[in-house]
């Protein structure tokens, strides 16, 4: 079973910051928060992953909370291109990769 | 990032014939891979974990005489499904684990299979 909990859906203004959320409180010390997602029909694309600092790359945010129990995703300016599902995974090294049902996130013009 | 290459996109076969779809991974070597499945509107489902060199970890309930997985390379692994049926349709995806890293897997872009 997924060891994450997300809203199902989301709204967000085109050219406003997209945060979703995504709670984990069953972590281990030794695994990885992961955000994919996956736009129709498309294989997954990984955005970003972290332990338990915050990390930023070119493509999002990742804030974890300092329990890590659990974590928030920022897309900084959503585009309508980043309307897709965002699955948020814990996995530790060499584990399975178990999704949950994910977040649909919906951009409005 | 690193690409991970699925053949083919979409396949249309007639129901009892097999159908092989392959997982390469085109810049890194992948010690293990991983197979989904993915029906309409439902999120994916784990499959199989394909190890190089052994036998592949089936989930429960997914019939490992039905859907052979096969991993001889560090690139490459297939998986087969066998007397395919209508039931059998869906969007199948592979995964790929960077060799040593362990941390980071990619995704291909998936396979739609049809079977009518």
């Amino acid at each position: 079973d997924a060891k994450t909990t997300q809203p199902p859906s989301m709204d967000c203004a085109e050219g406003r910051a997209a945060n979703l959320p995504c709670n984990h409180s069953t972590i281990s010390g030794n695994e990885y928060v992961y955000w994919y997602r996956q736009i129709h029909s498309q294989g997954p694309q990984y955005i970003i992953h972290g332990l338990k600092n915050n990390e930023t790359n070119e493509m999002a945010s990742l804030i974890i909370t300092e329990d890590r129990k659990s974590s928030t995703l920022i897309l900084p300016h959503a585009t309508l291109r980043d309307t897709a599902v965002y699955y948020c995974i814990v996995r530790g090294r060499d584990d399975k990769i178990i999704f949950g049902k994910g977040t649909r996130l919906h951009i409005l013009p | 990032g690193a690409v991970v290459s699925q053949h083919p996109s979409r396949v249309i076969c007639k129901s009892g014939t097999s159908v092989k779809i392959e997982c390469r991974s085109l810049d890194f070597q992948a010690t293990t891979m991983f197979w989904y499945r993915q029906f309409p509107k439902q999120s994916l489902m784990l499959m199989a974990t394909s190890n190089e060199g052994s036998k592949a970890t089936y989930e429960q309930g997914v019939e490992k005489d039905k859907f052979l997985i096969n991993h001889a390379s560090l690139t490459l692994s297939t998986l087969t499904v066998t007397s395919a049926h209508p039931e059998d349709s869906s969007f199948y995806i592979c995964s790929a684990d960077i060799t040593g890293v362990g941390t980071e897997a990619f995704f291909g872009q998936g396979t739609r299979l049809t079977v009518v």
